[in-house]
């Protein structure tokens, strides 16, 4: 079956500077998503991308889609406390495969 | 104020007990997730529901069982086959067919921290 992975496991970064968190599948998917969980939270939705090699962007969190469609990465520009949580990839349609997400902490 | 409401926020289980968690949307969903946390580990799928009165199994679903009765509930039972059901237990909702924005979204409630006694 789909099996995405997502590197780093953890993220320790100080807080201004920036960072990339990575997402690779086992197969080509049509879209993916990614979630943030604040600690003690759900999951919460943030973006999806369909088109191979698509880009977007909200405010410091830039988002890409790789060529073949096989790979995801989010990077997040001059780190916030705001940015704290565990960031997740989801690819799939109806059903969706979870990464095991990375885990950021900010150092003030 | 529409959402995903899961009750209660905390269980507690004894040996041999069965255990149902609540989840209930009122987005007009047709599919709806249960899904199981483990600490450090993303989020492993349970059962699926695309439509009432129908549900599906995910990759962990042996010692689970759910029922799809209504359109807004799909309640999640631990039963006294899950030998270690301590977890955080998310349920989620999607709307089916594509409504001019990113379509297969996946909304999630608050969730279910299930420990063992």
């Amino acid at each position: 079956g789909q099996q995405v992975m997502q590197i780093p496991q953890y993220q320790h970064v100080q807080e201004g500077e920036d960072f990339t968190t990575y997402c690779n599948s086992s197969t080509t998917l049509s879209n993916i998503q990614w979630y943030k969980q604040r600690p003690g939270g759900h999951p919460v939705f943030l973006i999806q991308l369909v088109k191979s090699g698509e880009v977007k962007k909200q405010k410091r969190l830039t988002f890409q889609f790789g060529e073949a469609k096989k790979n995801s990465s989010l990077h997040i520009t001059a780190t916030q406390t705001t940015d704290v949580g565990t960031y997740f990839c989801a690819g799939g349609d109806y059903k969706l495969s979870f990464g095991a997400g990375t885990t950021v902490t900010v150092r003030a | 104020d529409g959402g995903i409401t899961q009750s209660p926020k905390y269980l507690f289980r004894k040996e041999g007990q069965n255990v149902t968690l609540s989840c209930e949307q009122n987005l007009n969903h047709d599919a709806m997730y249960w899904y199981r946390q483990d600490p450090g580990q993303g989020l492993r799928l349970i059962y699926y529901s695309q439509i009432v009165n129908d549900f599906q199994k995910g990759d962990i679903a042996e010692g689970y069982s759910v029922s799809r009765e209504k359109k807004e509930s799909f309640p999640l039972t631990v039963t006294s086959a899950q030998k270690n059901p301590t977890a955080f237990y998310l349920c989620a909702s999607r709307p089916t067919g594509f409504r001019g924005g990113a379509k297969n979204i996946q909304y999630f409630g608050a969730g279910t921290r299930l420990s063992v006694l």
